[in-house]
This record gives structure tokens, C-alpha cells and sequence, in this order.
């Protein structure tokens, strides 16, 4: 298996314009994880899928980010309108449980917003 | 709430045994503790994970003890690619399964 896939690998944008990270997880894993990591807040879970559902989406900082799965190799992070506060480095995991299991990591995506 | 702290960052030399621990309140009997490895510009990397007293594998240990308000994760004999940054993960059942990152521990390991 190729582990997690992340794209793109870097993304530059402008404030106020729409982004959009994808996600494919390793085949057969049923939890698929979404985390943003700064310098100031250091790694935090946004949200996680069970078997496609969104089971906890504490974590999403507000109504500019949701979070899609639309089936098992495939999963969408968005934010609209994006800030240069969103800037931070986005990973996308997957695992075969919630807990008891390790998480594998994607290379992740490097977000600036100017 | 839960939550975990560990020490910023920790310097070592190549060959010593390094020891970090992570403090971990209000886990609940049943909550799993694991421990990541970052490298910069990657993901983390599963290290080990452990419920209880003590677990080994083939590159670290992990000890529990018996109140499980913390854990310490054993490097033994550290390498200068061992330099890299390790996080304590709780993964807390009471909280409707709500997964705690540490603040993550910077390892420096110097010849």
C-alpha cells in the first residue's frame, strides 16, 4: 500500500478565496482523522470519520471549515472563505480503530493564505 | 478535562538512554496511550502504545504505572536520528472518545 495520500503537498492562496485538501486513506482502515498543526497550537484533531461518518467535529475551528466523505478512499477538508490565520500545516491520518491501533500519517499539506 | 503535558524540548548525547514522560490527568481506566515520532516537514510516525505496566518493542519502551496519571516513553542508547520531536497521544473514552495530543517534546541528541 502506498500509505495515506495527501494533496496537494504545498497551496498558496489568497485571503478570501476557497480551498480545498484531499485525502485518501489506506484501504481498509475505517477511521480516517483530519489535524492541523502550527507552531502555536501544536497538532489538533478537527475531525474524524468512522465508516464515512463524521463522529467528532469539536475540533473544527468554525463554520469556514467542514469536512467531507463521500466513500472509503476519499475525503475532502475545505475551507471558505480562508484567513491567514488558517495558514498551518494540514495532516490527514487513517486507522483501523479509534483507539488501540496507531494512525499512519500523510506527508501532509503546507497551507499559506496571504 | 484531560489533558497531557510533557517537558518542551530534552538535550542527549548519542549512546545514552533517554526517558520522557508525559503527565496525563482524568484518563479513564480504559483509554490507550501512545507515543509519536516527528521529523520535520513529515507526519508523525507511530513509536509504541500501551495500556498498562510496561511495554517493549524494538525501539522503545513505554511505562505505565499503576494510577496511570502518567507515562514515560524510554529511548534506549539514542542516535543522532533520534533527533526529532515525540508526542504522548491519550485517547480519552469520557470525553465521547476524544483523542489529546501533547504539546510534544523537542529531543536533541548531540555527538
Amino acid at each position: 500500500d502506498a500509505g495515506v495520500i495527501q494533496s496537494p503537498r504545498h497551496e498558496v492562496t489568497e485571503m478570501g478565496q476557497e480551498v480545498t485538501l484531499r485525502c485518501k486513506p489506506i484501504s481498509g482502515h475505517d477511521y480516517l482523522f483530519w489535524y492541523r498543526q502550527t507552531m502555536m497550537r501544536g497538532l489538533e484533531l478537527l475531525i474524524y470519520f468512522n465508516n464515512n461518518v463524521p463522529i467528532d467535529d469539536s475540533g473544527m475551528p468554525e463554520d469556514r471549515f467542514s469536512a467531507k466523505m463521500p466513500n472509503a478512499s476519499f475525503s475532502t477538508l475545505k475551507i471558505q472563505p480562508s484567513e491567514p490565520r488558517d495558514s498551518a500545516v494540514y495532516f490527514c491520518a487513517s486507522s483501523s480503530e479509534l483507539t488501540g491501533a496507531e494512525q499512519y500519517f500523510g506527508p501532509g499539506t503546507r497551507l499559506t493564505v496571504t | 478535562l484531560a489533558k497531557t503535558t510533557q517537558p518542551i524540548s530534552m538535550d542527549s548525547y548519542e549512546g545514552q538512554e533517554v526517558n520522557i514522560t508525559c503527565s496525563h490527568n482524568n484518563i479513564a481506566t480504559n483509554d490507550y496511550i501512545t507515543w509519536y515520532q516527528q521529523f520535520p516537514s513529515q507526519g508523525p510516525r507511530f513509536i509504541i502504545q500501551g495500556y498498562k505496566t510496561k511495554v517493549t518493542n524494538e525501539v522503545a519502551s513505554l511505562f505505565i504505572p499503576a494510577d496511570r496519571k502518567s507515562s514515560t516513553l524510554s529511548l534506549p542508547r539514542v542516535s543522532l536520528s533520534d533527533t526529532a520531536v515525540y508526542y504522548c497521544l491519550v485517547a480519552v473514552y469520557n470525553q465521547g472518545g476524544k483523542l489529546i495530543f501533547g504539546q510534544g517534546t523537542e529531543l536533541s541528541v548531540k555527538p
